[in-house]
């Protein structure tokens, strides 16, 4: 199956900090996904994004789909911002329907 | 705008008895996944419906079901529960199966005792 590698696996920040996490695949892709766990474990949507580049605020992604990656920005870090963040992929090849098959996730502390 | 729900949103059990699960859709999606997470661990997908049939089966042990309704909410039923189950299910839903995005439930934490 396809492979999602994210990195780096544990980033701590001051907050105001800009950060760049990243998520390689390993095969071609229908949906790519950045999530924040927070620490009750709700998995919050952050952007749906197969391609090209999106801006949420003081987030923004962008995937190279030709190249197999994406990357999420975080600006001005805020304390709230910590928790886990994944990135998840739907494999474009084979028989598996919209299934997502997430990376490990890269662990964001954020101090005062 | 209406989410994902699940109920419970936390379950306590003991070894070898048996819990459901249910999940209500966004309305108007067609499409509910299962995903496990254990601690530390990245969320595992079990199991997927489209229009009420089974779409895609992960790695669902065979003491777990689930089904699709006609109103389109979801029920995984898990038996002969272990130490192991104890973990955090979510729920998601899409309209569509491919190419869409999908929205999580708040996930109900599973302890089996």
């Amino acid at each position: 199956g396809i492979q999602v590698e994210q990195s780096p696996p544990d980033l701590i920040l001051q907050e105001g900090a800009n950060s760049t996490l990243r998520c390689n695949f390993s095969d071609s892709v229908n949906n790519l996904q950045w999530f924040h766990q927070n620490p009750w474990g709700q998995l919050i949507n952050l952007f749906y994004i197969p391609s090209g580049t999106k801006q949420n605020g003081r987030l923004s992604a962008t995937t190279v789909a030709t190249e197999r990656y994406s990357l999420l920005y975080i600006s001005s870090s805020q304390t709230t911002d910590s928790g886990v963040y994944f990135c998840a992929v739907t494999n474009a090849g084979g028989t598996s329907y919209g299934k997502l098959t997430f990376g490990q996730g890269t662990i964001l502390t954020v101090h005062p | 705008a209406a989410g994902v729900i699940q109920s419970p949103r936390h379950l306590i059990k003991e070894k070898r008895e048996t819990a459901t699960l249910k999940c209500y859709p966004i309305p108007r999606h067609d499409t509910v996944y299962w995903y496990q997470q254990g601690p530390g661990q990245d969320p595992q997908f079990l199991i997927s419906f489209y229009e009420k049939m089974q779409s895609d089966k992960g790695s669902i042990p065979d003491r777990f079901s689930a089904q699709q309704f006609s109103d389109y909410h979801s029920e995984l039923n898990m038996s002969s529960l272990e130490l192991g189950d104890s973990a955090l299910y979510f729920c998601a839903s899409s309209f569509g199966l491919v190419n869409n995005e999908q929205f999580f439930g708040p996930g109900t934490r599973l302890t089996v005792l």
